[in-house]
């Protein structure tokens, strides 16, 4: 049962374009969303978040955006670099603690930005 | 500033054999957390804890154990390693509950382990 999707494997693009990477999720239940880039051999590393509150969060070249009602956000990279070539994951949460206190990970999309 | 420390980056070992791997975060995080990540899949949770001598169980808890007895050190136990247990093991901190301060969970490099 996968309550969050990135479908897309993988994305190539150009220099200098952008980039626009998707994840959907199941859980109605679910309202703060997260990115998080990984190089080969590294950890994760925070990029960007969103509250449900929200539908746009902007950060540099970074910005989520996030649509409740179809259950989507996506996170938009302009202008894309050669070093933002890295796995690319989405996570969201539903704000209660206990046995529902962690982060959901999609399965991640690897981006290519060719020079 | 070192973050979270995770040791040793490799490991090998065989089936039955058992080992501990480390996770030290230097940044007073009330929360760590232990994931793992298999080939083309996301990022499972193992166990979590909120605070030190608390503990959780995640999503994947089985075959392994954890303690948390300083708010540093968050050790993650395998016992009667499997060939099921290869995959890359990464430690993580956060400030607040589910990563929901202004700089999410801070992870470790990973360790890499492999059963054979």
């Amino acid at each position: 049962d996968q309550q969050v999707k990135q479908n897309s494997p993988s994305l190539s693009v150009q220099e200098g374009r952008i980039s626009i990477l998707n994840c959907d999720y199941t859980n109605s239940m679910f309202d703060y969303f997260l990115w998080y880039k990984k190089y080969p051999a590294e950890g994760p590393t925070f990029l960007i978040s969103i509250s449900s509150i929200k539908d746009k969060n902007e950060d540099g070249r970074f910005t989520v955006f996030l649509n409740k009602s179809a259950k989507h956000l996506s996170l938009h990279i302009v202008p894309s670099q050669p070093g933002d070539s890295a796995v690319y994951f989405c996570a969201a949460s539903d704000g209660r603690g206990g046995a529902t206190n962690k982060l959901i990970f999609g399965t991640g999309t690897l981006l290519a930005v060719q020079p | 500033n070192a973050g979270v420390t995770q040791t040793p980056k490799f490991r090998i070992l065989k089936i039955g054999q058992s080992m501990t791997l480390q996770c030290t975060q230097d940044m007073n995080h009330n929360y760590m957390y232990w994931y793992r990540q298999d080939p083309g899949m996301g990022l499972k949770l193992i166990y979590y804890s909120v605070g030190a001598g608390i503990t959780d169980k995640g999503e994947v808890p089985n075959g392994y154990n954890v303690s948390r007895s300083t708010t540093e050190d968050f050790p993650l136990r395998l016992e009667l390693a499997a060939p099921s247990q290869t995959s890359v093991y990464f430690c993580a901190s956060s400030s607040h509950s589910q990563g929901r301060g202004s700089d999410g969970y801070t992870f470790g490099s990973g360790t890499r382990l492999t059963v054979v």
